[in-house]
């Protein structure tokens, strides 16, 4: 089946540890975006990347980097420099070709400890 | 810039009513997609509907309805005979059309939260 998968479901971190959350795709979409909910807010735009190679900062970019060195791929790291970690993180892909809808991975829950 | 508002945060209303989730926009192009995404407990988003600016017509799926009206830059959702399974936060979302390579972005509202009560 056809998706987007990411990777772990929870994470916990330690204070001043970067950490790699992980997003894979295999709906041959070309745009990749990551967002970060915190509750009762809601979805802000991290990073986002419209084809391989090439990325672009969202409005909250700021402690968090990304790679696209192959299509399916679009991981995010959250660096010590990120004051306020812990949040809800989703990945997302859409086909910009068409502009379907874009397609949602079940996200990543991560806790600073 | 592109943005979203969904100024109803938070909605309660007692089952079997009906109730609209509004949204409006502002963006700069002619061209341009309106999403709304659902997001249960679970946290997943779970698509809904997808309107380019060139139609307006309002369009209805079983209890759902949209209406959309650029003049007033709004894409409103209503769901009518509201059930239990209905609550959860929805979002309405913005993309604007493939016109600058490289500065598409897709740009949610902040979402309201619905509550249906038995």
């Amino acid at each position: 089946d056809g998706g987007i998968t990411q990777s772990p479901k929870y994470l916990f971190r330690k204070e001043g540890q970067n950490v790699t959350l992980s997003c894979e795709q295999n709906l041959n979409h070309d745009a990749m975006y990551w967002y970060r909910q915190d509750p009762g807010q809601g979805l802000r735009l991290i990073y986002y990347s419209q084809i391989v190679n090439d990325f672009q900062k969202g409005d909250i970019a700021e402690g968090y980097s990304v790679s696209r060195e192959k299509k399916e791929s679009f991981p995010l790291t959250v660096t010590s420099a990120q004051k306020n970690p812990t949040a809800f993180y989703l990945c997302a892909s859409m086909d910009r070709g068409r502009n379907t809808e874009a397609f949602f991975g079940q996200g990543t829950r991560l806790t600073v400890v | 810039a592109q943005k979203v508002t969904q100024a109803q945060t938070e909605i309660s209303v007692v089952e079997k009513e009906d109730v609209t989730l509004d949204c409006v926009y502002e963006t700069r192009d002619t061209t341009y997609y309106l999403f709304w995404y659902k997001q249960p407990p679970s946290g997943e988003l779970v698509f809904l509907i997808r309107r380019n600016s060139f139609d307006e017509q309002n369009e209805i799926s079983g209890r759902y309805s949209w209406n959309f009206q650029k003049s007033t830059s709004s894409f409103n959702f209503t769901i009518t005979a509201s059930q239990v399974v209905d609550s959860a936060v929805y979002f309405c979302a913005l993309s604007e059309a493939i016109v600058n390579f490289g500065n598409e972005k897709l740009t949610f509202g902040t979402g309201t939260r619905l509550t249906i009560i038995p």
